[in-house]
């Protein structure tokens, strides 16, 4: 059974620092990985999609990664802003199947302090 | 706006009462995901059509719940007889997966947030 987590479950930061949130699953069987932003009491924005056969995705100052042999991603967050405060959650679509339902973690709450 | 639509974006409802959330896609997508999210958590898989056929039910699904997608567009998720453990956001998501474009990345609605007194 697939298992996503993230890490660290909180981060707060100083505008201006480059970051790191963390992604792992369990399961290397994977169809894609998505990053997501979701504000507060918000629906889910998509930031970056990353296809099990490619190594990374860049976007503006985002830039994610993927390590589909060690069940890894990673977003980085160049020259953070306090608008990038939100929730970050990673989601697997796995492979069992053909509905490429999601699996998620429980996302990563960023603070980047002005 | 061409983005997934979904109404309403509040529902406040007491036990027992019957509840239906109306999700509309993006127009030329032919897949339909539901979610749900409770505070604090990852959303969880509800269910799924591709077209208008409901191809997966999530075990969390339980009776009470009934999904539609009658003509392959718009797609509805009723709840039945509301329990308070019933509060969350329910999210919808639509896709686009065909021979030609295999990434079916995956685009989300607002959410109906639900309360159940």
């Amino acid at each position: 059974k697939q298992e996503v987590t993230q890490i660290p479950a909180a981060l707060s930061v100083p505008e201006g620092e480059n970051l790191v949130l963390n992604c792992s699953f369990t399961d290397s069987a994977i169809y894609n990985l998505q990053w997501f932003r979701q504000d507060p009491g918000k629906g889910l924005t998509s930031l970056l999609l990353i296809q099990s056969s490619q190594r990374e995705q860049t976007s503006g100052r985002l830039n994610a990664s993927l390590d589909k042999s060690s069940g890894r991603s990673t977003l980085y967050i160049a020259a953070s802003q306090p608008g990038d405060s939100a929730t970050y959650l990673c989601a697997v679509s796995g492979g069992a199947g053909n509905n490429r339902k999601l699996i998620w973690g429980l996302g990563t709450s960023l603070a980047v302090n002005p | 706006d061409t983005g997934v639509s979904q109404d309403p974006r509040h529902k406040i409802t007491k036990r027992g009462q019957n509840v239906t959330f109306r999700c509309d896609p993006i127009s030329e997508h032919n897949r339909l995901y539901w979610y749900r999210q409770t505070l604090g958590q990852g959303p969880e898989f509800l269910t799924y059509f591709q077209n208008e056929a409901q191809l997966e039910k999530s075990r969390l699904l339980s009776d009470r719940f009934s999904a539609e997608r009658p003509k392959g567009s718009f797609s509805t998720l009723e709840i039945q007889r509301t329990e308070q453990g019933d509060s969350a956001m329910y999210l919808c998501a639509s896709s686009l997966a065909n021979s030609g474009r295999a990434y079916n990345e995956q685009f989300f609605g607002p959410g109906t947030r639900l309360t159940v007194l």
